[in-house]
């Protein structure tokens, strides 16, 4: 089975915080994606990769950069933590999207 | 982005009785997959739909594809307490609808 493991189940950092979520899969997928997951708005893309370097934004990439160095690694930064990114956030790779996309385990980030 | 809506955004069903999940997208979709995320846990994937009014089943699920490839649906019969989680319908690539909240009252 492909695992994509996302480093932290539960994250709490400080306001301005420069914040790393970490994923990895281990299924040589070329494909990663970012979403954050809010009550009463499902998932919303933040942003996602092709291939290594590659990135492109999603809907929602502002307060967000990411870096994929290798291709089994997809970080999410928060470059300086707010109140309003306190949410769930969700690490999917896929082979192509045919395959359908799996998850990580989510992070649960909170900023105070 | 891409719009996907997906509705009721909640439901709560006697065990034994039939649910289902509606989603609509504006534009055509190339293709539409469904996950199913328990309480606390992470979206799973069930299925994808590719053809224009394509049916597939998994025992008690049934998954369609409108002709148009703009909607779909989700119905499950003879719901179990198994089933309870949200539905989410993800369009075309990367979009996810909203989710439907299935309760099942034992």
């Amino acid at each position: 089975d492909v695992k994509v493991t996302q480093s932290s189940r539960y994250l709490v950092k400080r306001t301005g915080e420069k914040v790393f979520l970490e994923c990895v899969q281990d299924m040589d997928h070329e494909n990663m994606f970012w979403y954050r997951q809010d009550p009463g708005l499902g998932l919303r893309l933040i942003y996602f990769s092709y291939d290594v370097k590659m990135k492109e934004k999603g809907d929602i990439p502002e307060g967000y950069s990411v870096s994929r160095e290798k291709k089994e690694r997809f970080s999410l930064i928060l470059e300086s933590a707010s109140t309003n990114q306190t949410s769930m956030y969700l690490c999917a790779s896929s082979f192509w999207a045919i395959y359908g996309y799996t998850f990580g385990s989510g992070t649960r980030l909170t900023v105070v | 982005g891409q719009q996907v809506m997906q509705i009721p955004q909640y439901q709560h069903v006697q065990e034994g009785e039939d649910f289902t999940t509606y989603c609509n997208s504006s534009t055509t979709l190339s293709n539409i997959q469904w996950y199913k995320q328990r309480p606390g846990g992470h979206p799973v994937f069930l299925i994808q739909l590719v053809k224009s009014g394509e049916v597939k089943k998994q025992k008690r699920l049934t998954f369609q594809f409108g002709e148009a490839k703009k909607n779909s649906s989700l119905h499950i019969t003879a719901t179990q307490t198994t089933d309870v989680g949200t539905y989410f319908c993800a369009g075309g690539q990367f979009y996810f609808g909203t989710g439907t909240s299935l309760t099942v009252i034992p």
